[in-house]
């Protein structure tokens, strides 16, 4: 089972220079969802979605855009890069549950320079 | 809001140590509670869970038993080795507006040395 994958693994950008990093995952999840990842701060969760044309901002949205148009892919797009974008990106997914238990599955990370 | 708290590390330990990371957490209601594991190079993936308290989660070896007393959910192995040498986050998940949002510890990296 390929679970979820991203795509590309390393990125190198300049500053002002657009990109979108592709996330799929083949288990049909309902919720997908965007972290990245910095030393000292743990993960911080960028953008989510509940299912197909459902998006909203996490914690710290600002520079990024998602869309859903299925319910396997959840690009993030970064439309002018800067170097505080400069990090590792996850992409996870779940089950939407009711009870609020079910784990994040999670791809292996886009690390991303801005220079 | 919800917070999860861990100590950021590394910690370094010989093989065959104990090894305990604590966690403890604030919420407004009735998380479940994880333990993440990173190894190099890869994404997060699910070591043990807990959905409520009292709950006892364990897999390879590692434990954790949801403390709702004293807001904890510390993780424990009787003995590392050397492969067990990767970064430990602690999370807790909440419904909220019908979707489960999740926070995460800063992660605390775990050095095993022979």
């Amino acid at each position: 089972n390929a679970g979820v994958t991203q795509t590309p693994k390393f990125q190198v950008l300049k500053t002002g220079q657009s990109m979108t990093l592709q996330c799929a995952q083949d288990m049909n999840h309902e919720y997908m969802s965007w972290y990245r990842q910095d030393p000292g701060m743990g993960l911080r969760l960028i953008h989510y979605s509940v299912g197909a044309g459902i998006t909203d901002q996490g914690e710290v949205p600002n520079g990024y855009n998602v869309s859903r148009s299925t319910t396997e892919d959840f690009p993030l797009r970064l439309l002018s890069a800067a170097p505080s974008q400069t990090s590792v990106y996850f992409c996870a997914s779940s089950y939407v549950s009711g009870v609020g238990n079910s784990p994040l599955h999670f791809g292996n990370g886009t690390r991303l320079t801005v220079t | 809001g919800d917070s999860v708290t861990q100590m950021e590390g590394p910690v370094t330990l010989s093989e065959e140590a104990f090894l305990t990371i604590n966690c403890t957490y604030t919420a407004t209601g009735y998380p479940s509670l994880f333990w993440y594991v990173q190894y190099p190079g890869e994404g997060l993936q699910l070591l043990l869970k807990a959905t409520k308290a009292d709950d006892k989660g364990s897999n390879k070896g590692f434990e954790a038993t949801y403390r709702k007393e004293t807001t904890s959910f510390h993780l424990e192995k009787g003995s590392v080795q050397v492969s067990d040498s990767a970064v430990y986050f602690c999370a807790l998940s909440e419904e909220s507006g019908g979707y489960q949002k999740v926070t995460f510890g800063i992660g605390t990296k775990l050095q095993v040395i022979p």
